[in-house]
C-alpha cells in the first residue's frame, strides 16, 4: 500500500514568520512531487511540483526533496495571513496521485 | 488563464438514482481524472483517462462507476445506484502529459445522497 503521511496540525505561525511543511512517502520509485493548498470547501490549488533532489524556489515558496530519505518539505517565508489553508502533499505514481491528509496551517497576525 | 470547469456546482438526489457529473477539461490537455473527497477526509483518487480510455483505476471505481468523453470537450462520471457513502466532492483533473501530471483541478461537484 503507497501511502503519503503528513502531521494533520494545525500548525501556528505569526505572520512573517517561515512555515515548515512536511511530508514523507513510502513508494522508492516515485519522481513527482507536488504540493498544493485547499482553503475550506474549495478544491486543491498546485503551488508547487519538485521532480529532481535539492531545493525548487517559487516566490515565498521553497521545496525540498530528498529521495533517499523518502522525504518532502514545504517552506513558505513571510507568511500571511492568507496563506491559511490546508497544504496537501501529493506523489505520482502509475497515472494517479497519492494523497496525504494535508496539514492545517494557521498564520497568525 | 485556461481552468478546469465542472457542472453541477451541487447535486442532490436519492439514493437508487444515477447521476452524471460533467467536467470540461483544459483545451490541450490530453490526460483527466476524476478525485473524490468526502468531508474532512483526504483527496481519494477514483480514475485516470487517456485516448479515450482507462488508464488506471482504483478499488473504488467499481462497477458502480463510469466515465465517457462523449465529445472533443467534456468528460463525464457517472455514479449507478448512488448510495448515502458517496456523497462527497467530486474534482476533475486535467494534465498536459502524465510524466508527473501537474494536474489542475475544477471547483468540484458536492453530491449529496439522501
Amino acid at each position: 500500500q503507497k501511502e503519503v503521511e503528513q502531521n494533520s496540525g494545525p500548525l501556528s505561525v505569526p505572520e512573517g514568520a517561515i512555515a515548515s511543511l512536511n511530508c514523507t512517502y513510502s513508494d522508492r520509485g516515485s519522481q513527482s512531487f507536488f504540493w498544493y493548498r485547499q482553503y475550506s470547501g474549495k478544491s486543491p490549488e498546485l503551488i508547487m511540483f519538485i521532480y529532481s533532489n535539492g531545493d525548487k524556489e517559487d516566490g515565498r515558496f521553497t521545496a525540498q526533496l530528498n529521495k533517499a530519505s523518502q522525504y518532502v518539505s514545504l517552506l513558505i517565508r513571510d507568511s500571511q495571513p492568507s496563506d491559511s489553508a490546508t497544504y496537501l502533499c501529493a506523489v505520482h505514481s502509475n497515472y494517479q496521485l497519492i494523497w496525504g491528509a494535508g496539514t492545517k496551517l494557521i498564520i497568525k497576525p | 488563464e485556461p481552468e478546469v470547469t465542472q457542472t453541477p456546482s451541487h447535486q442532490v438526489t436519492q439514493m437508487g438514482q444515477e447521476v452524471i457529473l460533467r467536467c470540461v477539461p483544459i483545451s490541450n490537455h490530453l490526460y483527466f481524472y476524476w478525485y473524490r473527497q468526502i468531508l474532512g477526509q483526504k483527496v481519494e483518487f477514483l480514475v485516470s483517462f487517456y485516448n479515450n480510455e482507462i488508464s488506471e483505476k482504483s478499488e473504488i471505481f467499481d462497477d458502480q462507476f463510469s466515465v465517457e468523453r462523449p465529445d472533443g470537450s467534456n468528460f463525464t462520471l457517472k455514479i449507478r445506484s448512488t448510495k448515502l457513502e458517496d456523497s462527497a466532492m467530486y474534482f476533475c483533473a486535467s494534465s498536459e502529459g502524465t510524466g508527473g501530471g501537474e494536474q489542475y483541478f475544477g471547483p468540484g461537484t458536492r453530491l449529496t445522497v439522501t
